[in-house]
């Protein structure tokens, strides 16, 4: 099982330049997220979709547009992409509230915006 | 806004001995309390969890702390091994139907052999 795999891993970009980040999971989970991580801050919520169809926003979803294309793939979409948003990306995929719900994470994608 | 503090940020423990992280959450609108290993390169995994309705959980060597009233609870690593350097991240569960985590800053842990 790949459980959710994230592409790239690693992406350097100049200021101004946009990006998709992509997210698929094939453990028929229903919620998806996208989070950042960076040093002192932890993991930051930037968007969720708690089912196929919806999306909301988290804690810092200025800069950012997310796409859930269907129950499997989410995408993270950088427009415009600042120096700020240098950080690694997390996906993640759940079975909504349920009890001893897991959230399965990805392996990352490392952004630099230069 | 943090509304899940984690204390320290870095700990060194010598092998063998008990590693403590404490987290502190403000929102009482919370149902579930997760804790998250993280070794370099890789994606957060969920270590053990907890209900509020419980005071203590423990998994082998991991035991989580539960303090409804005080609106705190730490991880407790028993016998810590170098195997258990990693990054920690308490977690917090909202309610009302949203279901969103909100994440602790992290803890470095390096176990020394």
């Amino acid at each position: 099982n790949a459980g959710v795999t994230q592409t790239p891993k690693f992406q350097v970009l100049k200021t101004g330049q946009s990006m998709t980040l992509q997210c698929a999971q094939d453990m028929n989970h229903n919620s998806m997220y996208w989070y950042r991580q960076d040093p002192g801050m932890g993991l930051r919520l930037i968007y969720y979709s708690a089912s196929e169809g919806t999306t909301d926003k988290g804690e810092v979803p200025n800069g950012y547009n997310v796409s859930r294309l269907n129950k499997r793939e989410f995408s993270l979409r950088l427009e415009s992409a600042a120096p700020s948003q240098t950080s690694v990306y997390f996906c993640a995929s759940s079975e909504l509230g349920t009890v001893g719900e897991k959230l399965f994470f990805g392996s990352g994608t490392q952004l630099s915006v230069l | 806004q943090q509304q899940v503090k984690q204390s320290p940020q870095s700990l060194i423990v010598q092998k063998g001995g008990i590693s403590i992280i404490n987290c502190a959450y403000e929102n009482t609108a919370f149902d579930y309390f997760p804790w998250y290993q993280q070794f370099p390169g890789k994606g957060p995994a969920l270590l053990i969890a907890i209900r509020p309705d419980v005071s203590e959980k423990k998994e082998g060597r991991f035991t989580i702390s539960f303090n409804k009233s005080a609106k705190q609870f730490s991880l407790h690593i028993m016998d810590s091994q170098p195997g258990d350097s990693a990054t920690y991240f308490c977690a917090a569960r909202g309610t009302s139907g949203t279901y969103k985590y909100i994440f602790g800053t992290g803890t470095r842990l390096k176990v020394l052999a």
